[in-house]
């Protein structure tokens, strides 16, 4: 079974810095992809970032970059100078293979704030 | 016009009353899921569909059933309504041609059970 943790219910971050949210996995596929969502308090889930199990480099889409340690199994999200429509409910999410599909899990979701 | 829409977008309704909700996507992909979304619990997958002929059981199928109509079609019915049933729907699609998964989500449908 797999499984998503997100560690921190919630985080405060000044605008302007960079903020890194935590996720740890659980899997034993080989062969899996890591993603993170953000939900404003409009509620839509809006796809940030991706990174596949054998992908060499940590992945980056402008002001967020994955931090993948695929030994220690985490995916940390690092957002880079913090803005203020930042604020929202983030999710790590996973796909593993389940008969050569993808079957996708969420974490819990962090909340964040930033502060002007 | 959004690629994936879900009708209603709100719902208030009583116990034991049968639900459908209502998801239609225009971008072409075979891949359709529902969501239920509770504070603090995260997203969990109540059920998937590969294709029009292929429907699986998610974490939470209990309580509820789907209906894949057309590659742009799924729906999900709540036979009878239960106050814990009280959640965000959320109709996610991907493309099985990216070994990716992205989900692409639909806005969401807010059912409250009384």
């Amino acid at each position: 079974a797999q499984k998503i943790t997100q560690t921190q219910p919630g985080m405060f971050v000044q605008e302007k810095e960079a903020v890194t949210l935590d996720c740890t996995y659980d899997t034993s596929d080989p062969s899996y992809g890591l993603f993170w969502y953000k939900q404003p308090s409009s509620g839509e889930m809006i796809f940030l970032i991706y990174q596949g199990s054998y992908d060499q480099q940590n992945a980056t889409e402008g002001r967020y970059s994955l931090n993948f340690q695929k030994a220690r199994k985490s995916a940390n999200l690092v957002i880079s100078a913090s803005q203020l429509g930042d604020s929202a409910m983030y999710f790590c999410a996973m796909s593993q293979t389940s008969g050569g599909s993808y079957i996708p899990t969420f974490g819990r979701g962090t909340s964040l704030i930033v502060h002007p | 016009d959004a690629d994936v829409t879900q009708t209603p977008r709100n719902r208030i309704t009583k116990t034991g009353k049968r639900i459908m909700l209502e998801c239609s996507q225009t971008k072409g992909h075979d891949r359709m899921y529902w969501y239920r979304q509770d504070p603090g619990l995260g997203l969990r997958l109540i059920y998937y569909s590969f294709d029009v002929k292929d429907i699986n059981k998610g974490e939470i199928s209990d309580g509820y059933s789907v209906s894949r109509q057309a590659q742009a079609k799924f729906s999900l019915s709540l036979e009878s309504a239960i106050p814990n049933q009280t959640a965000l729907y959320f109709c996610a699609t991907s493309d099985p041609g990216r070994s990716t998964d992205t989900q692409y989500f639909g806005p969401g449908t807010r059912l409250t059970v009384l």
